[in-house]
């Protein structure tokens, strides 16, 4: 296993489209995370499943992002309507089973993404 | 509110030397805490995390100090070496039911070690 994987790496795209990324997370893991991470700043929770349910969304996840989980497997972040204050780094994480009581969170490398 | 800071941007420190590297908190509800690294172009990857029932975590060259009282965190890196070279993040978690990780990071301090 080679850790959690973010596609795309990079996303450059207008104002006013839309966008998806995917994350496959640790393949053992059941909970999965989403942090934004904008310059000079430390990542910041977006949201979070157990399996395939979405048990917390930030006060920061406008009605713009949804993000989902269908099978407990891979996740999707969708962005509809991108604004210039979206461009970020989107991180995704996960961790291990609830048995494992504040084992650390993995992050993949991110997707960029930068809105013109 | 930012209840995670790292009131020191950058650092740098002499190859073989002590690196210390602080972390504020202001919410005493925060039970966990954590240090992650993170590269150019890639994801933070974890370090070292201490529970507030302790005060020190050890693990090889790093060491976590936590000042409950003082609300306030460090990590030590003993010696430091090149390789170190990066930026670390702080991050706090509260309300252990589920274990659900939502971090708050701080903003994080860029680590310079000079040869």
């Amino acid at each position: 296993d080679t850790g959690v994987s973010q596609d795309p790496r990079h996303k450059i795209t207008k104002r006013g489209q839309n966008v998806t990324f995917r994350c496959d997370p640790i393949s053992e893991h059941n909970r999965l995370y989403w942090y934004r991470q904008t310059l000079g700043q430390g990542p910041e929770f977006l949201t979070y499943f157990q399996n395939e349910a979405q048990l917390e969304k930030s006060r920061l996840l406008s009605d713009r992002f949804s993000a989902e989980r269908p099978k407990g497997s891979f996740s999707t972040l969708e962005i509809q309507r991108t604004e210039q204050g979206d461009s970020a780094m989107y991180l995704c994480a996960s961790t291990g089973p609830l048995s494992s009581y504040n084992s650390p969170l993995h992050f993949g490398n991110g997707t960029r993404l930068t809105v013109t | 509110d930012q209840q995670v800071k790292q009131n020191s941007p950058s650092l740098s420190v002499q190859e073989g030397r002590i690196s210390i590297l602080n972390c504020d908190y202001t919410n005493s509800m925060f039970d966990y805490f954590l240090w992650y690294k993170k590269y150019p172009a890639e994801g933070p990857t974890f370090l070292i995390s201490i529970s507030s029932i302790k005060d020190k975590n050890e693990d090889g060259r790093f060491t976590v100090f936590l000042n409950k009282s003082a609300k306030h965190l460090s990590l030590h890196i003993v010696p430091s070496q090149p390789g170190d070279s990066a930026v670390y993040f702080c991050a706090a978690s509260m309300g252990s039911v589920g274990g659900a990780q939502k971090l708050v990071f701080g903003q994080g301090t860029r680590l310079t070690i000079n040869p």
